[in-house]
């Protein structure tokens, strides 16, 4: 199975800051990632899609990026509507693995 | 709209079944993969399987042979059994549809094993 390891696993930040969620990929997995957000009590929500798109609805200071087998995830001027857990999802092969986690937290 | 709903017992004894029904509507079932995501407290997300929209099926094969995912395409309807279950699959179910550049999520369904 490919692991997603998934970095840092808790990121405390302030609001405005500029943060990155980081998931390295075991295997290759093309641009066959997805970055989903996960409020307390909620389902996931698709935020990028192909590593590098935006989902629709989602504001443009979410943006992705790859660099080879790291996948990550930014976070521009952080607002408080962001306070979350991202969890990176690979789609290239079965069965489909979620990276652990980031719990991203008000410092 | 899109609206996923999962429907299910809540409580499971060990080694029973556990039947879980998503119930869809603003889409066709033949149109789109629907796939079961699971959240333990132990693992954390786990991707389960889905039924694709022709109807064949890929599961993961950490779940073995206890897992089968079917559909009633009149009834909008995709179902989740597993069997043989463990306190160690309590935890939230959750069905989504997984669309080319989409995802909709049910609210998933609470499942605790316990006797």
């Amino acid at each position: 199975d490919i692991q997603m390891t998934q970095s840092p696993s808790s990121l405390p930040a302030s609001l405005g800051d500029r943060v990155t969620i980081t998931c390295r990929a075991s295997q290759d997995i093309g641009n066959y990632l997805r970055w989903f957000q996960q409020k307390p009590g909620k389902s996931p929500r698709l935020m990028i899609y192909g590593a590098t798109n935006l989902a629709a609805g989602v504001p443009s200071r979410f943006s992705g990026s790859r660099s080879g087998s790291d996948y990550s995830l930014t976070i521009n001027s952080l607002e408080s509507e962001d306070m979350a857990i991202y969890y990176c999802l690979q789609h290239n092969e079965y069965p489909l693995t979620f990276g652990s986690g980031t719990k991203l937290e008000i410092k | 709209q899109v609206q996923l709903k999962e429907t299910g017992p809540g409580l499971v004894q060990p080694t029973q079944t556990l039947s879980i029904t998503c119930t869809v509507s603003g889409f066709s079932l033949t149109s789109y993969y629907m796939q079961w995501v699971r959240q333990t407290p132990g693992k954390g997300l786990e991707w389960m399987g889905f039924i694709r929209s022709g109807g064949s099926t890929e599961y993961n094969s950490e779940f073995k042979s206890r897992l089968s995912i079917s559909r009633d395409t009149s009834k909008n309807q995709v179902f989740l059994k597993m069997n043989s279950l463990k306190t160690e699959d309590t935890g939230v179910y959750y069905c989504a549809r997984e669309g080319r550049s989409d995802s909709y999520w049910g609210q998933g369904v609470m499942v605790t094993v316990s006797s």
